[in-house]
C-alpha cells in the first residue's frame, strides 16, 4: 500500500518568516494530495490539494509544490502569522480495495509562529 | 447546518467491554471513513464504505467492526479484541464515490480505557 513520509515534525518559525513542509509517497499510481490542517481541539480540515497533472496550486499566502517524477509534495506557506499556528498533515490517494482509493496520512508536522 | 455529527465526544470504558461511536451526516456523502488519531501516529485508516450495506478494512481494522444500513449512518464498535483502543477517533465523509476528494471530518470522540 501506500506509504506517506513527513517531515519536519515540528517547526517553529518568527511572524512573518515562510514555512515549508515537505512529504514523499511511494506508490507512483497516487494521483491526488491534499494538506489539512487540525487546530488544537479542533477537527482536520482541508487547506489545499493539487492533482498530479498540475505542478503548483497557490491560494493567497499556501501554495503547494509536486514532484510526480521524485514522488515528492510540499506546503509552502508564506508571511506565517499566529493564527497559522497548527499540526499539518499531508495526505496521498491510492492503495485501496475493490478499486477504490483511499488517502493516507503522514504522521503530521506541529508548525509554531511566534509573535 | 450540513455536517458530520459524531457521538459521544467523551467515552469511558472498562477492559474487555465494547463500545460504539456514532457517526451521522447529512451531506448526502457516498463514502465514509474511521480514522484513528494518536500522538505523532498521524490519522490511520480503521475501515471505510463507499456504499450502503458494503464497507472495506483499512490499514488498522483488527479488533474494529462497522455497519452502514443507512447512508448517513457509520457506526463503529471497538471490541474487546483491540488490544490498545485508548486513542482519538474521527469519522469523516467525501461526496465522491471513487476517488476521496475532500473529507469532511466530525469533531471526533476520545475513547479512554480505565
Amino acid at each position: 500500500g501506500e506509504n506517506v513520509e513527513q517531515h519536519p515534525s515540528t517547526l517553529s518559525v518568527q511572524e512573518g518568516d515562510s514555512a515549508v513542509i515537505k512529504c514523499t509517497y511511494s506508490d507512483s499510481a497516487s494521483n491526488y494530495f491534499p494538506w489539512y490542517k487540525q487546530e488544537l481541539g479542533k477537527r482536520p480540515q482541508l487547506i489545499i490539494d493539487i492533482r498530479s497533472n498540475v505542478g503548483e496550486k497557490k491560494d493567497q499566502r499556501i501554495a503547494v509544490t509536486l514532484n510526480k517524477t521524485a514522488k515528492h509534495f510540499s506546503l509552502h506557506i508564506t508571511e506565517t502569522q499566529p493564527e497559522d499556528s497548527a499540526v499539518y498533515f499531508c495526505a496521498a490517494s491510492g492503495g485501496g480495495r475493490s478499486g477504490y482509493s483511499t488517502l493516507t496520512f503522514g504522521k503530521g508536522t506541529m508548525l509554531l509562529v511566534s509573535p | 447546518d450540513g455536517g458530520i455529527t459524531q457521538s459521544p465526544k467523551y467515552l469511558f470504558r472498562k477492559e474487555g467491554q465494547n463500545v460504539t461511536l456514532s457517526c451521522e451526516q447529512n451531506l448526502n456523502h457516498d463514502a465514509m471513513y474511521w480514522y484513528r488519531q494518536d500522538p505523532g501516529q498521524g490519522l490511520r485508516l480503521i475501515y471505510y464504505s463507499q456504499i450502503v450495506n458494503d464497507f472495506q478494512k483499512g490499514d488498522i481494522a483488527e479488533g474494529y467492526s462497522v455497519s452502514r444500513e443507512k447512508k448517513e449512518s457509520f457506526p463503529l464498535t471497538v471490541t474487546s479484541a483491540q488490544k490498545n483502543p485508548t486513542a482519538f477517533y474521527l469519522c469523516a465523509s467525501s461526496r465522491d464515490r471513487a476517488s476521496p476528494g475532500e473529507l469532511f471530518f466530525g469533531e471526533g470522540s476520545r475513547l479512554t480505557v480505565l
